[in-house]
């Protein structure tokens, strides 16, 4: 079945320093991605819709300045965190719609972000 | 805009045991899909089965059925012969049309399965 791959799994930095998180495609390919992030114990809510060869649309009250988005390719999406802060620690996934034949989406394994 | 209501925060369930997780939404659109998936404590998330709105039957996947009732607009999840590795968050969404667009989730259902 389709697979989506994220890395890192896990990071750990320093308040006011910048984390580039990685979404991959690996046997399909993806003219869209999405990135979701979830709170402890909470729900995943959409942060943006990643687009190759175009700009990101970002959801209402997320800070596209923040959470830069590149979808550099049709296999790949990055989202990067620019001078995080403890705030923005959470678990950001991404996921990417699988179009053969089947209407879902298929989600990265998750990164779980610290920021000290 | 589209809501997902998930009303059982935590569900308890006999190992080997029929579970129904619930789930309804609201929406003003005439297409929309309707999906479930699994969090396990590991995070990643599982996709179990799709419901779409024209759909007439029940989708069913292996022990996994979704019991949908369009006038009501509930999509509720059916898990039969509970087993141990079923324990994990569950969660019902929704999308306007088709998988590729984006998803809304439901607050989730903390499901464990006892012996």
């Amino acid at each position: 079945g389709a697979v989506v791959s994220q890395h890192p799994s896990r990071v750990i930095c320093k308040s006011g320093t910048s984390v580039k998180i990685e979404c991959r495609s690996l046997d399909f390919q993806a003219t869209t991605m999405f990135w979701y992030r979830q709170f402890p114990k909470q729900s995943l809510m959409l942060m943006a819709t990643s687009n190759e060869g175009s700009k990101a649309t970002y959801e209402q009250g997320v800070e596209k300045d923040k959470f830069l988005i590149n979808h550099a390719s049709l296999t790949l999406s990055t989202l990067t965190v620019t001078s995080a802060h403890p705030e923005d620690s959470s678990f950001y996934i991404c996921s990417a719609p699988w179009t053969g034949g089947l209407d879902t989406q298929y989600f990265g394994p998750g990164t779980r972000l610290t920021v000290l | 805009a589209q809501k997902i209501t998930q009303t059982q925060p935590g569900m308890f369930v006999q190992e080997k045991e029929a579970v129904t997780l619930d789930c309804t939404y609201d929406t003003s659109d005439q297409s929309y899909g309707l999906f479930w998936y699994k969090q396990p404590s590991s995070g990643e998330m599982i996709f179990l089965i799709y419901q779409g709105s024209y759909d007439e039957q029940n989708a069913t996947e292996g022990r996994y059925s979704l019991n949908f009732q369009k006038a009501r607009k509930s999509a509720n999840l059916v898990i039969s012969a509970s087993q141990l590795g079923d324990s994990a968050m569950y969660f019902c969404a929704m999308s306007p049309w088709r998988g590729g667009n984006k998803l809304t989730f439901g607050t989730g259902t903390q499901l464990k399965v006892e012996l």
